[in-house]
């Protein structure tokens, strides 16, 4: 079946660092790919989307291209804040089956020190 | 419009006592899925509402789980005779009858704890 895999966290950077977390999928059709990000307690917030092959899905300063070819949707930022220190997932929705429904990655936490 | 409703925000309840939760979506919303989050795991779906007909049902659903959503607005999951290993986040997502439904906007969650 479909899946999601994320690499694992926790990631420490200093502020202003480069930030990369990888994610790798594995589906049987076209899927529409998502990064959300989950604060201390609360529910999932969406980050970015891609829904075909190529499109770049941005949103303040992160960044993530939908690569078919390698299967892979990673995130990236250029200089990262302490606030964005938060726990991010990665998933797909396949519409093939009319669901819809979501796959998630196990989730990257990151920590942003000032 | 106030984004997707979920109460309570937290829930502690004994082992073997029944609890139901509560999901009200974001107005004109079709869909409506029902998910689950243990600790340190990603969100794994449990089940969905197309207006008002459950349409799919995770394997992780069991018997003692049941979900409606009567009108097609608001939806309830009850969870009956309740287990420490019901103990999990519970998060419920509508999404909006634009193209092919390709995002979903979340609640805040039912944190439950079974003790």
């Amino acid at each position: 079946g479909d899946s999601v895999t994320q690499m694992e966290g926790p990631v420490t950077l200093s502020e202003e660092a480069f930030l990369t977390i990888n994610c790798t999928y594995t589906a049987t059709g076209y899927p529409s790919l998502f990064w959300y990000v989950q604060y201390p307690g609360e529910g999932l917030q969406l980050l970015l989307k891609a829904t075909k092959a190529d499109d770049k899905g941005s949103n303040k300063g992160f960044e993530a291209t939908y690569r078919k070819e390698t299967t892979s949707f990673h995130l990236e930022k250029g200089s990262v804040q302490v606030s964005d220190s938060a726990v991010y997932f990665c998933a797909l929705s396949d519409g093939d089956s009319g669901t819809y429904k979501y796959i998630f990655g196990t989730g990257t936490r990151l920590k942003v020190l000032a | 419009d106030t984004g997707v409703s979920q109460d309570p925000r937290h829930k502690i309840t004994k082992r073997g006592q029944n609890v139901t939760f509560r999901c009200d979506p974001i107005s004109e919303h079709n869909r409506l899925y029902w998910y689950r989050q243990t600790l340190g795991q990603g969100p794994e779906f449990l089940t969905y509402f197309q207006n008002e007909a459950q349409l799919e049902k995770s394997r992780l659903l069991s018997d003692r789980f049941s979900a409606e959503r009567p009108k097609g607005s608001f939806s309830t999951l009850e969870i009956q005779r309740t287990e420490q290993g019901d103990s999990a986040m519970y998060l419920c997502a509508s999404s909006p009858r634009t193209g092919s439904y390709t995002e979903a906007f979340f609640g805040q969650g039912t944190r439950l704890t079974v003790v």
